[in-house]
């Protein structure tokens, strides 16, 4: 099955300090998501991005899909920015079970 | 943006006992998915969902599992019996094209 590497496992921020969270994958991902796990455990899907870069406020994402890798890039972090980001796949077009990296545990510090 | 809701928030039963987790996907989404995420660590497939059956189930789907959505109504995991093992929180998640929206989860207590 499709393997998902992502680093770091945590990471420890100033606020305003910046981040970059790596996703590895081993196989073709047609579909591929980056989630954010509040420290409740309520998850919140913040970016669907199979291919190239897209922007939403402070957060980037970039993906290679033939270089098999992700990026999540967190400019000026913020307190609220702490909890666990997940980087999740799937091979396939249609129905798509994601298969989830262990995450990184990110904590901004005031 | 698109909810997924699931009922109930939390839920403590005795091992052996039978569990019915319920889930409101989003209305017009086809695909249907329970994750099993036991406390720290990352999120795992359990099965899928797709005009009335089951495409795709992962190892974690024991026999002990069951899925259904009778009606368009709640997409339901049922658990009989539950295991000590099967204490984590269980996430339901719906799809359409592309991004996929998961519920707040279930958190299931057996003891």
């Amino acid at each position: 099955g499709q393997q998902v590497q992502q680093s770091p496992a945590s990471l420890v921020l100033q606020e305003g300090e910046n981040a970059e969270l790596q996703c590895n994958f081993s196989s073709t991902a047609t579909r591929l998501q980056w989630f954010y796990q509040h420290p409740g455990g309520r998850l919140v899907s913040l970016f669907y991005n199979p291919s190239g870069t897209k922007h939403t406020g402070r957060l980037t994402s970039t993906t290679v899909t033939n270089e098999r890798r992700s990026s999540l890039h967190i400019s000026s972090s913020q307190t609220t920015d702490s909890g666990t980001y997940f980087c999740a796949l799937s091979p396939n077009t249609g129905y798509q079970n994601f298969y989830f990296g262990k995450g990184t545990s990110l904590t901004v510090i005031p | 943006g698109p909810k997924v809701l699931q009922i109930p928030s939390h839920q403590i039963i005795d091992m052996g006992q039978m569990v019915t987790l319920n889930c409101d996907p989003v209305s017009n989404h086809l695909y249907f998915y329970w994750y099993k995420q036991i406390l720290g660590q990352q999120m795992e497939f359990l099965v899928n969902f797709y005009n009335g059956k089951v495409m795709e189930k992962s190892k974690l789907f024991k026999d002990q599992f069951s899925v259904e959505r009778p009606d368009g109504s709640y997409f339901t995991l049922k658990i009989q019996p539950t295991a000590l093992e099967d204490s984590a929180v269980y996430f339901c998640a719906s799809s359409g094209d592309d991004t996929q929206y998961f519920g707040p989860g279930t958190r299931l207590l057996v003891l």
